[in-house]
Parts: C-alpha cells; structure tokens; sequence
C-alpha cells in the first residue's frame, strides 16, 4: 500500500532532550516536506526536500534539523526542544514539488 | 506568502451551498485545494494548473483566476460529509514549493 508513515505518533518530553521524529515513504517521491499546524495558523512549512541530499527551509525553520541520505526517509530532528515547539506535525511526499501531496498521519508533540 | 483564505469559518445547512476563496500576492503556477478531518490529515481534492481553469469532482468544484492571482472552492448542495477544515496550497512556479493558506473551517449540520 502506497503511504507515508511517521513515528512516533504521539510524544511527550521535556525541554532540550534531543528527538528524532521519522518520516518514510514507499512511492519513490522526489519531494518531501514537513509541517507543523497550530490553531489558526493553518500548515507552515518547516523544511523540504527536493531530493536526495537537498533540502532547504520552508516558513519556520528555527530549531529543526531535517537530512535526506535516502529517497524514501526524510527525518526532522529538534535537537533542543522548546515548549513553543508543541505542535502536530505532519510529513508530506509528492512525486514534484508541485505535484500532488500525500500527508503522513501526523505527530501529536508535547514539550514540556 | 502565505496565500489568504476567505472566510475563515462558515456553518450550512445540509443541501447549501458554498464558496472559499483563495488568494495570493504573487504570481501563481498552480492552486491546490485539500480538506482535513479533525483529528486526521490533509486529503487532497484538486489541483488547478492553468489560467482561468474549472475542475470538479461530484459537488465539489474549483476556478483558477491566473490573473487575479485567486481561486475559489465551490461546494454545492453540501452534506454532513463535508465538514473540515478547507486548505488551499500555492505554487509560485513549475518548480515551485507549495505554501499552505490558514484553512477555512466548515461545519454542516443537519
């Protein structure tokens, strides 16, 4: 079944504990994307990757990581984070950066 | 950049009709239009590649102003199924990244 799966779904941590959350796809996207979505302010883009090895910043960057090293993983890393970085995050692939967006299920991230 | 969507929450009656809007200050290439369920992901409904095109799909329809840099949503004789929350997605070029609008929230009651 073609999908995006992010893991984990739900995390709970403290304040400057390095994370990891991991996104993977199986449909051989170019392009990947994460975003976190707030009350209101509706999707905002962190990083994205127009493929293997590039990756660029999207609206709201500050205090993420992201690396692509292989086609189908695209993981965003917060290397300290901080309570305003509580938020549901959602990972995305397309065949192009135009093309049509296939959303993971979402991370529900809490940090207290 | 973030495109701007209008209006931001709107409540029907089964069998109304509806209409959000989508606009942006620069130039566009492409609107996408994608609905999510509380609680779960963004799902896509259309893409709009060309200049004053229409696409549809049963009671749900879009325009593509390419020169008023705007498009629309068009739901007609809505149903419970419906309800969400309504994103639009910009593309200023044919390798441009997409950039979501806030969403417009919509509720149909019985």
């Amino acid at each position: 079944e073609a999908q995006v799966t992010q893991n984990p779904r739900y995390l709970i941590t403290v304040t400057g504990k390095k994370l990891t959350v991991t996104c993977s796809q199986n449909m051989n996207h170019e392009y990947m994307s994460w975003y976190r979505q707030d009350p209101g302010l509706g999707l905002r883009q962190i990083y994205y990757s127009m493929n293997v090895e590039v990756t660029d910043k999207g609206d709201v960057p500050e205090g993420y990581k992201v690396s692509r090293k292989e086609k189908r993983n695209f993981p965003l890393i917060l290397e300290s984070p901080s309570p305003n970085q509580t938020s549901l995050y959602f990972c995305a692939s397309s065949p192009l950066a135009r093309s049509t967006q296939y959303f993971g299920p979402g991370t529900r991230l809490t940090v207290l | 950049q973030q495109p701007v969507q209008s209006p931001q929450a709107v409540i029907l009656r089964e069998g109304e009709d509806a209409v959000i809007n989508c606009s942006s200050s620069k130039a566009l290439y492409s609107v996408h239009w994608y609905r999510q369920k509380h609680g779960e992901a963004p799902v896509f409904l259309m893409i709009l590649l060309k200049g004053g095109e229409q696409k549809g799909h049963e009671k749900i329809s879009a325009s593509f102003n390419e020169k008023k840099q705007q498009s629309s949503l068009y739901l007609t004789a809505s149903q419970l199924s419906y309800s969400g929350t309504y994103f639009c997605g910009t593309a200023g070029g044919s390798q441009g990244n997409l950039i979501f609008g806030k969403g417009t929230k919509l509720s149909v009651k019985p």
